[in-house]
C-alpha cells in the first residue's frame, strides 16, 4: 500500500509567480484536503476534493484553486504568489467519512 | 467560528516527570485529533477520540475527551527526550467529513 507522497519537497518562486504543487493519494481515498502551515502556527484548512468536486473551503482567497483527478491524485495551484504564502503545504488523503485522513510529507514553498 | 486553543504553547519538562497538555474548543464536536509534528516534517496521527468520554494510550501519551466540557488532554506520562516535539489537536465539527482545524501547538522539550 502506497502512502501520501507530494511534489516538489521544496521549491522557491519570486513574489507574482504562480506554483503548482501535487498530492498522490494513498490507494483506496478519494478524498484530498489541502492546509497550509506557515511557520510556527498550527495548520489551516484550504480546500477539500472528493471525487473530482470541491467540497468545502477555508478562508483562502480565489487565488488558491485546486483540482482532483479521476485517479484520485490532486493539485493545489496558486496565482499572483505573495510573501505570506510561504509555508508548508500538507496534503491529506482519506475515504471520505469512513476513515481518517492521513497526511503526506509536505511541499515547502519559499516565496522571496 | 470555530476556536481551538492549546495551553501550553511552550513546555520545558524534566525527564521522568508526568505532565498534561491541554485542548478548549469552542464548537460542539465528537471528533477530536492529536498530532506529532517533529521540526521541518510533517504531521503524524497519534490518537483519534470519537466521543465522550474516550481515553486511548499509547506508551507513554494519554488522550481524553470531554464533549460537555469542549476539552481534551492530552497527558505524558515519565518523559523521555524523544517524546520532543510539537503536538497539535485539532477538531472535526461536521462528523466524519474530515475537515480539521487545527489548535496552535504545544511545543514541547524533555531536558535530560
Amino acid at each position: 500500500e502506497t502512502g501520501v507522497t507530494q511534489s516538489p519537497t521544496h521549491l522557491i518562486k519570486t513574489r507574482g509567480q504562480q506554483v503548482t504543487l501535487r498530492c498522490s493519494s494513498q490507494s483506496g481515498h478519494n478524498t484530498v484536503s489541502w492546509y497550509q502551515q506557515a511557520l510556527g502556527q498550527g495548520p489551516q484548512f484550504i480546500f477539500q476534493y472528493y471525487r473530482e468536486e470541491e467540497n468545502g473551503r477555508g478562508n483562502f482567497p480565489p487565488r488558491f484553486s485546486g483540482l482532483q483527478f479521476p485517479n484520485y491524485s490532486s493539485e493545489l495551484n496558486v496565482n499572483a504568489l505573495e510573501l505570506d504564502d510561504s509555508a508548508l503545504y500538507l496534503c491529506a488523503s482519506s475515504l471520505g467519512g469512513v476513515t481518517e485522513q492521513y497526511f503526506g510529507p509536505g511541499t515547502r514553498l519559499t516565496v522571496t | 467560528e470555530l476556536k481551538v486553543e492549546q495551553n501550553p504553547l511552550f513546555l520545558s519538562m524534566q525527564e521522568e516527570k508526568n505532565y498534561t497538555i491541554y485542548c478548549n474548543y469552542s464548537t460542539t464536536s465528537d471528533r477530536l485529533y492529536w498530532y506529532r509534528q517533529d521540526p521541518g516534517k510533517s504531521l503524524e496521527s497519534l490518537f483519534v477520540l470519537l466521543s465522550n468520554g474516550a481515553v486511548k494510550q499509547e506508551g507513554r501519551l494519554m488522550a481524553s475527551l470531554d464533549t460537555k466540557a469542549r476539552l481534551s488532554t492530552l497527558h505524558i506520562t515519565a518523559a523521555v527526550h524523544d517524546l520532543s516535539a510539537t503536538y497539535f489537536c485539532a477538531v472535526d465539527i461536521n462528523f466524519g467529513n474530515e475537515k480539521l482545524t487545527f489548535g496552535t501547538g504545544t511545543r514541547l522539550t524533555i531536558i535530560p
